[in-house]
């Protein structure tokens, strides 16, 4: 199953530390997505990335996050020096060129982070 | 006002009943329209594309109103099943390629 793959799929924290969110897009698919979901909400566009390149981050915080997305290995998400408001699920989409035209995205079953 | 926008919820009916969701949307450069279903807990999972001609698929049925900016989606014959958080998605590349999800709202189909 070639499926969109995050791990961990949950992560306790305490306050201060870090948190590393990992996606492996579906194979053949070359653009990565971020969104975070807080609890009884919507999804929220976080970042849009292909191989070595952000194409879209204007929904990441200023401060204390970072995506990449390198030529080899998953994208990861980055989150220093956690708050107790960073605790969410945090879904990773990926989509084939293609989806430039179509929008579809294919979603990971997603990372939950709690912070202590 | 957030790009888009839904119904708020959530939606309690019985089975068997027909449930209609709106939705609209504020970015008149929108090329692609989705819903999306989302479980519990789960990801998000694409229900179907929205076409301007409107589109069916069993039980469901899509529409699009370009000209109003506006989406629908209508659930015949309900199912104990289709409980879950129904999403709207908005596709444009312009400004950037991106995918916009309305918060959702949510359907509980009672026996």
């Amino acid at each position: 199953n070639a499926g969109v793959m995050q791990n961990p799929r949950h992560l306790v924290r305490r306050r201060g530390q870090e948190a590393r969110l990992r996606c492996s897009p579906m194979k053949g698919h070359s653009h990565v997505y971020w969104y975070r979901q807080l609890p009884e909400e919507g999804l929220k566009f976080m970042v849009y990335l292909q191989k070595e390149n952000i194409i879209d981050e204007s929904g990441m915080p200023k401060e204390r996050f970072s995506a990449e997305f390198p030529k080899e290995g998953p994208s990861i998400l980055r989150i220093q020096q956690v708050v107790r408001g960073d605790s969410a699920a945090y879904f990773c989409a990926s989509s084939p060129l293609s989806s430039e035209v179509t929008g579809e995205l294919f979603f990971g079953e997603g990372s939950r982070l709690t912070v202590l | 006002r957030k790009e888009v926008e839904q119904d708020p919820g959530p939606f309690n009916v019985p089975e068997g009943a027909t449930v209609a969701f709106n939705c609209t949307y504020s970015n008149s450069a929108s090329q692609s329209f989705f819903w999306y279903r989302q479980d519990c807990r789960k990801e998000p999972k694409l229900l179907m594309s929205v076409y301007s001609s409107g589109n069916e698929d069993g039980r469901f049925t899509a529409q699009l109103n370009r000209a109003s900016q506006y989406i629908s989606l209508l659930i015949r014959d309900s199912k104990l099943s289709d409980s879950a958080t129904y999403l709207c998605v908005v596709f444009r590349n312009t400004g950037g390629f991106k995918t916009i999800f309305g918060a959702g709202t949510r359907l509980f189909v009672k026996a």
